[in-house]
Parts: structure tokens; sequence; C-alpha cells
């Protein structure tokens, strides 16, 4: 079957760094994906990686081995309003989004 | 990016009445529509994958004639809540397809739906 991990909950201080690890096992790839996720709302896109390495796009990182299965998402300098769901997602071999079930990230002061 | 628009964006409704919900793709034209359902603290789950002038196909244990599907347009699709039970309050999300290798998936809004 098609499985995607994700820590349940993390909590982070504001102003430090936090990493969310995503490993998966699906049929096929075609790209992994990372959402920010608050209460009530619909996610909202955060990065694509399909090819190994690390990709930066402003206070968040996303990391991805292919070989290993294994993503991981980078926030720096944490905000507040940085509290939020992050959904792992990845693209399997017929172009299907397969989910992760979220990582709820808890800022504090 | 992509901008896409869900109608109502909160409905409550009374047992066993049905409820329509659009999704509207604003800037381009989507052959392809994801339809997921997301229940409190659990994940996205795809519903039913909707093509402009076809029928839907259901992810299982879907019911297809619960949520009925209808694609007409390339800017339109609707997912209807026929009979809707409490069980079916939920918040419901659109995605439109963008074709293989896009880099990303928009969706929409969403729709809180509560059933009394």
């Amino acid at each position: 079957g098609q499985n995607i991990d994700q820590p349940t909950e993390m909590t982070a201080t504001e102003g430090a760094i936090v990493q969310i690890n995503c490993t998966y096992q699906t049929s096929g790839f075609n790209g992994l994906f990372w959402y920010q996720q608050h209460a009530g709302e619909a996610p909202t896109f955060l990065s694509y990686n399909v090819l190994d390495g690390l990709e930066e796009k402003g206070r968040f990182s996303s990391f991805l081995s292919r070989s290993k299965g294994y993503s991981y998402l980078l926030l720096k300098e944490l905000q507040m309003k940085d509290s939020a769901s992050y959904l792992c997602a990845v693209r399997d071999s017929n172009y299907q989004l397969i989910w992760g079930a979220g990582t709820k990230l808890i800022i504090k002061p | 990016g992509a901008v896409v628009s869900q109608h109502p964006s909160r409905v409550i409704c009374k047992s066993g009445t049905s409820v329509k919900i659009e999704c509207r793709s604003l800037d381009f034209q989507a052959t392809t529509m994801f339809w997921y359902r997301q229940f409190p603290k659990k994940s996205l789950m795809l519903m039913a994958t909707s093509n402009e002038g076809s029928k839907a196909t259901y992810e299982q244990g879907v019911e297809k004639d619960k949520f009925l599907i209808n694609h007409a347009s390339l800017t339109l699709s609707t997912l209807t809540v026929t009979s809707a039970h409490p069980e079916d309050s939920s918040f419901y999300i659109c995605s439109p397809g963008q074709g293989a290798g896009t880099d990303t998936q928009y969706f929409g809004p969403g729709t809180r739906l509560t059933v009394l």
C-alpha cells in the first residue's frame, strides 16, 4: 500500500528553526509537495521537490532524497503566524496526490 | 498562481436536504477537478475526480449516488451532497488538475458543511 508518515505534532519557539520530516512509500514518484494549512482553511502551496536536494524559498526550505523516500520542511526564524498544520503529499505514478496526515506545529513565544 | 473559488464557504442544513457546492477555476481551464473531504484533525481524503464532459471517477467507499459531481464546463465543477446526514459534516475542498508535470496543485478555499 501507499503510505506517508509525518509526526503528528511539534512544538517550537518563536525565532527558532524547526524541521518537519516526511517519509513515504508510494507506487511511483512524480514529485513531493509541502502545504501549509491553517485551521478551517484550505491548504496553501509551499514547495515542490522532484529532484534530490534542497529547495530554498525565503524562510522555508524543503529537502528530498528519493532513494531514502524522505523529505523534510525546514522553517527558519519562526513566527507566531507559522502555527499551522504542514501537509506532505506525494504524487504517485498515476499523478494522484497521496497525503500525509499532517504535522501540527505549535509556536510558543 | 491559479485562482480557485468555492461557493458557499459555509453552509448549515437540516438532515435530509441536498447541498450543492460550486468550484470555479477563475484564470485557467480545468479539464480535471479533484474533490477532497477533510474531517477535523484528519488529512485530506480524495473523494472523486471529475473530468469535463464525462463521468466522474469515485474513490473506493465514496457513494456516487450520494455525492453527485458535475463538470459541465472547463471552469465549473459542482459537488452535490444529496440527502445529507450529520456524518456528512465536513470540510469539502476542490482542486483543479493542472496536468502531469506541473509543479503545484492549488486548492479552492473550501466549504464547511454542517448537517444538523
